[in-house]
């Protein structure tokens, strides 16, 4: 009954590789979100997206795209990867004015 | 653009000693504040949350207060267990969407 998944739990690769990470939501939200948490734990936005709307943090690299084969499901995909993108990155989702539920954490470590 | 600003950490504190973390925002409009809590190994977890001003939020002994005069919710609680050692996020969700802004979060450590 896991509201939000992640898929991997943890993610080791080389630089200059191309890495996908995958997110589900079984709560019938309309909006999902990608979240980097850095090694200083700071949080931070990287995208929000519902069927209507794909909000992008400026900051983020255009190597890093969010993609969305259905409301249920977010996916990060990430090019060319670099040292440092290793981090946290957190999947999360809600409804418009709702509570905001996030999903386990998939720790990339980029070598 | 809307903020938030955490204390810095490390914070240690011995067993059943009283905790504040401190946390101020800046935002347009009504914003609705959170803390979230995330313990070793693990994803984020709301703790509690506030939608309006003077609104207390309260959860497993812990409170905070959404003080508009101050633009604060500052953390609190009586008695810290061992089992609170976390990372704490005050966070703040603007009442134009859904985007969630952090702060940088503290670590809390509990010693016997």
């Amino acid at each position: 009954d896991t509201a939000v998944s992640q898929t991997p739990k943890y993610l080791v690769t080389q630089m200059g590789n191309d890495k996908s990470i995958k997110c589900e939501q079984n709560l019938g939200h309309d909006t999902m979100y990608w979240y980097k948490q850095d090694s200083k734990k700071f949080l931070k936005i990287m995208f929000s997206y519902n069927n209507k709307e794909l909000i992008i943090n400026e900051t983020v690299p255009n190597r890093f795209s969010p993609k969305s084969p259905d409301k249920a499901h977010l996916n990060l995909h990430i090019n060319s990867l670099e040292l440092g993108d290793s981090a946290v990155y957190f999947c999360a989702s809600s409804l418009r004015g709702g509570r905001t539920y996030f999903g386990p954490g998939t720790r990339l470590t980029v070598t | 653009g809307d903020s938030v600003t955490q204390m810095e950490g490390p914070v240690t504190l011995s067993e059943e000693a009283f905790l504040t973390i401190n946390c101020t925002y800046t935002a347009t409009g009504y914003p609705s504040l959170f803390w979230y809590v995330q313990y070793p190994g693990e994803g984020l977890q709301l703790l509690l949350k506030a939608t309006k001003a003077d609104d207390k939020g309260s959860n497993k002994g812990f409170e905070a207060t959404y003080r508009k005069e101050t633009t604060s919710f500052h953390l609190e609680k009586g008695s810290v267990q061992v089992s609170d050692s976390a990372v704490y996020f005050c966070a703040l969700s603007g009442n134009t969407g859904n985007q969630f802004y952090f702060g940088t979060g503290t670590s809390l450590t509990v010693i016997p």
